[in-house]
């Protein structure tokens, strides 16, 4: 198995800038989550779906964050307009079920930098 | 609100020392306990996990961790590190059974070796 992918790997955009950031999960697995790692507040779970349905967002940090997974094996995360406080690492995760019982893979992440 | 603590943000050691990462968590509940590692450019790799049974729980490359209730601790630890033991450790925990628990992750401790 892959495992799961994530592109880009880097991503360097101006401020005011759209980014889009993609994510394939392990095939099999119906939950897929979005995390962000940054210094100052580690890593923080965004949103996450289950069967491609969006289940809990409460971790977006406002409204210039979408997130959409319009089938079982591909998911967007999209900033629009960036700032340069989204300068993160963005994880993409997935399981094959919700709760402790289940092992979440992470992709590799995409460095993100808004100068 | 439920946290969980990672006191040491960096911890040098030279190889064959012993290691022990501190966790601490804030719920009264039944817990789940998580350290994953993160090696230098890598994503997130699960070290070792407790649902029940036995708290002294081993994991991979001779890694183990003490759920310890009373204390509502869940320390890491090595009896002699190598310098490919470099990297961050982030312990998680997910509280309750319910299947709408989410992973909640500590800030994560940096570990170096000097060789």
């Amino acid at each position: 198995d892959a495992g799961v992918i994530q592109s880009p790997r880097h991503e360097v955009t101006e401020m005011g800038q759209e980014v889009t950031l993609r994510c394939k999960p392990i095939s099999g697995h119906d939950y897929l989550f979005w995390y962000r790692q940054t210094m100052m507040r580690g890593l923080e779970l965004l949103i996450y779906f289950n069967n491609n349905v969006p289940i809990d967002d409460s971790g977006m940090p406002e409204d210039r964050f979408s997130a959409k997974m319009p089938n079982a094996s591909f998911s967007t995360l999209k900033i629009q307009p960036s700032e340069p406080r989204d300068s993160a690492v963005y994880f993409c995760a997935s399981s094959r079920g919700q709760g402790a019982k289940y092992e979440q893979y992470f992709g590799p992440g995409t460095r993100l930098t808004v100068t | 609100a439920q946290s969980v603590s990672q006191h040491n943000h960096h911890v040098i050691l030279s190889e064959a020392a012993s290691l022990e990462l501190g966790c601490n968590y804030s719920y009264g509940g039944t817990v789940n306990l998580f350290w994953y590692v993160q090696y230098p450019g890598q994503h997130l790799q699960l070290l070792l996990k407790y649902f029940s049974g036995d708290p002294l729980v081993k994991g991979i490359k001779g890694f183990e961790a003490e759920f310890i209730k009373s204390k509502f601790s869940f320390n890491l630890r090595k009896p002699s590190v190598q310098w490919s033991d470099t990297a961050e450790y982030f312990c998680a925990v997910i509280p309750g059974y319910s299947s709408a628990s989410k992973i909640i992750f500590g800030s994560g401790t940096r570990l170096s070796i000097r060789p």
